[in-house]
């Protein structure tokens, strides 16, 4: 059901970087702000990135977002124990006139 | 201080109306460029966006759950509610009431802490 791609599962070790890839369509990210959520085992979604790059406050600057044409990218450096969650991109989809959720990454510190 | 709780009942029964609220406070439904959304989680499962209000009742429904959702706001009580008729239990899950972002109402940037529902005979 979900419209944006992303990989089921990365995974590194302490210290090291990650990246989680989004892909959609030019009606969703192509031409609309994406977002970037992280849930802790059993916990509510909380944001990381809004408006494609911005970190809400007090987020860290580990945590970085991108966006290219259809593409988005999700980045985790200095990769933390803390770290290991469910993370998922949305975006709105102007065709659908309605907001939609990446199919989410799970990411390992190994 | 931005908060949203969703209330309803855990269990109900396959082809009952489930009805959700979600009562907010540190907003204003009144505000222009507000809005308030919906969203579920099935055990295990990714996130599914289902609706979303905005400040001047304009209403926005997951395509495929279209037929079966309703949502509807009561400023004064600072209330969102959502009804999803012809339950199943595919629809076991956990309903998050959120906040999008102001003005462009995309994006999440606060959450509810969610309510499971279990939908089973």
């Amino acid at each position: 059901q979900s419209v944006l791609t992303q990989p089921p599962s990365v995974s590194a070790a302490p210290g090291q970087k990650v990246t989680i890839s989004c892909s959609g369509s030019s009606s969703n990210i192509g031409n609309n702000y994406v977002y970037w959520y992280q849930q802790l085992p059993g916990t509510a979604p909380k944001v990381l990135i809004y408006d494609n790059h911005k970190r809400p406050s007090g987020i860290p600057d580990r945590f970085s977002g991108s966006k290219s044409g259809t593409s988005a990218t999700l980045g985790i450096t200095g990769l933390q124990t803390g770290d290991e969650a469910d993370y998922y991109c949305g975006t709105w989809d102007s065709s659908l006139s309605a907001g939609v959720f990446g199919t989410g990454t799970k990411v390992t510190v190994l | 201080q931005v908060t949203l709780r969703e209330s309803g009942p855990a269990l109900v029964k396959p082809t009952q109306t489930l009805t959700l609220t979600c009562t907010f406070s540190g907003f204003s439904l009144n505000t222009s460029g507000m809005c308030v959304s919906w969203i579920r989680q099935p055990p295990g499962k990714a996130l599914e966006w289902l609706a979303l209000i905005d400040w001047d009742d304009d209403k926005y429904y997951s395509t495929s759950l279209k037929t079966r959702l309703t949502i509807s706001k009561d400023t004064s009580k600072n209330q969102v509610v959502l009804t999803m008729t012809n339950m199943d239990p595919v629809d076991t899950a956990t309903y998050y009431c959120a906040r999008p972002y102001a003005s462009s109402c995309q994006g999440i940037d606060s959450w509810g802490r969610g309510t499971l529902v279990t939908v089973s005979s």
